[in-house]
């Protein structure tokens, strides 16, 4: 079963308007977990890293304001994409790793964005 | 910095036929790498690593890879191609220095033809 769960699948929102994101382990604490972008028929970007307890770290020419992430818990991240506006209509995908550096990193199931 | 390319957006291959993914990779230090596959609108599922040990490597679902340091390469494998396999196969790579950090290669694309 699915060890990183992401809620919502899909949403539609309207410009203007804020949306979150959750990014839940389900079965192990995550100090860190990570947000991506996919743009259709396109690679993964990372966006930032999320870490708990301290703020994220955006990677360069991500909008910190605008992508606010929240890593409240152990288990919990957030991401809010704020004032959203059409192009920011995408897949989000967030992951965690589940261990040290030899383990391999568990995906959300991701969220399509819409923004009219 | 580290970087992975995936020269082929897209392969197509028949059922029971061999399929293979390539990916090359380019770090300056012992890489890990990481094969996932993604279906449309879903999040990546994770199918083999390459840490340390033998070169040879068998993951989930018949898949394997082989990790060849000369060559800088990371092909996958899979002996006999099923119409279900047919999905987006992304490989990364992570320095073991830069955390869990994962760089992703652009992606390819298999289709497998009944």
């Amino acid at each position: 079963g699915a060890v990183v769960s992401q809620h919502p699948s899909w949403v539609i929102c309207k410009s203007g308007t804020s949306v979150k994101i959750e990014c839940r382990s389900l079965d192990f604490q995550a100090t860190t977990m990570f947000w991506y972008r996919q743009f259709p028929k396109q690679s993964l970007m990372l966006m930032a890293t999320s870490n708990e307890g301290s703020k994220a770290t955006y990677e360069q020419g991500v909008e910190k304001d605008k992508f606010l992430i929240n890593h409240a818990s152990l288990t919990l991240s957030t991401l809010t994409v704020t004032s959203a506006h059409p192009e920011d209509s995408s897949f989000y995908i967030c992951s965690a790793p589940r261990g040290g550096i030899n383990t391999e990193a568990f995906f959300g199931q991701g969220t399509r964005l819409t923004v009219v | 910095a580290q970087s992975v390319a995936q020269p082929e957006d897209q392969v197509n291959v028949a059922e029971g036929n061999p399929l293979t993914v390539k990916c090359t990779y380019s770090v300056s230090g012992n890489p890990y790498l990481f094969w996932y596959v993604q279906y449309p609108n879903r999040g990546l599922q994770f199918l083999l690593k390459y840490i340390t040990g033998d070169n040879l490597v068998k993951g989930s679902y018949g898949f394997e890879a082989e990790f060849n340091k000369s060559q800088t390469s990371f092909h996958l494998k899979k002996p006999s191609a099923l119409v279900s396999d047919s999905a987006l196969y992304f490989c990364a790579v992570r320095l073991g220095a830069a955390g869990n950090k994962l760089t992703f290669g652009g992606g390819t694309r298999v289709l497998v033809k009944p």
